[in-house]
């Protein structure tokens, strides 16, 4: 399969915990985005890479959400101090040409 | 502040109907706008729209631009149950940001 995939599918974790997801992009995608979805709303942008450069960030992402991309390649996701209101699904999207974005299918997160 | 409204937020249609979905956007620096099909899992790829009054089609799928009143629809033909799914519409701004809606929910029942 060469399409957009994420690691882990499911995370359940108790507040204050650290957590960390990954994100394999389609190999000749050098455009990776990270977006938020919870029930009933669509997907929140997040930040957005390009190659390894981190081009844009959302105002509403607070300090305890950072993002990398180090090889221009994989990307990880980690939330620090989490809390209830990360709940969500985070989807995580690839594209070429920065229009058609191809999603994998998301890590659902549960803070408990 | 930027947002995109779609509209209804969910449908109950039967077999064979025809539907319209509707996108109103006011965003600062609209690029593009795209329509996804969202069912159990993550969106997949419909339309990208950056022309005004062309029409996108695919098979039984349409939608259309409109960039002086900032909408789009996407129109689903002679609808099936595998139509059934949330369709999102996402404005694209410069920065290469995407905006989404809160989609419209459609189920097509038999």
């Amino acid at each position: 399969d060469t399409g957009v995939s994420q690691d882990p599918r499911h995370k359940i974790t108790k507040r204050g915990q650290n957590v960390t997801f990954r994100c394999d992009p389609i190999s000749e995608h050098n455009r990776l985005y990270w977006y938020r979805q919870t029930l009933g709303q669509g997907p929140e942008f997040l930040t957005y890479f390009q190659n390894e450069a981190q081009l844009e960030k959302s105002r509403l992402l607070s300090d305890r959400f950072s993002a990398e991309r180090p090889k221009g390649s994989f990307s990880t996701l980690e939330i620090q101090r989490t809390e209830q209101g990360d709940s969500a699904m985070y989807l995580c999207a690839s594209s070429r040409t920065g229009l058609e974005q191809y999603f994998g299918p998301g890590t659902r997160l549960t803070v408990t | 502040e930027d947002k995109v409204v779609q509209s209804p937020l969910s449908l109950v249609v039967h077999e064979g109907d025809t539907v319209t979905l509707n996108c109103s956007y006011e965003v600062t620096n609209f690029r593009s706008l795209l329509w996804y099909k969202q069912e159990k899992k993550a969106p997949t790829f419909l339309f990208m729209l950056t022309s005004s009054g062309i029409e996108k089609k695919s098979g039984r799928l349409s939608s259309i631009l409109d960039k002086k009143e900032l909408f789009s629809i996407l129109n689903i033909t002679a609808t099936q149950t595998g139509d059934s799914a949330i369709y999102l519409c996402a404005v694209e701004m410069t920065g290469n940001q995407f905006y989404f809606g809160t989609g419209t929910s459609l189920t097509v029942i038999p």
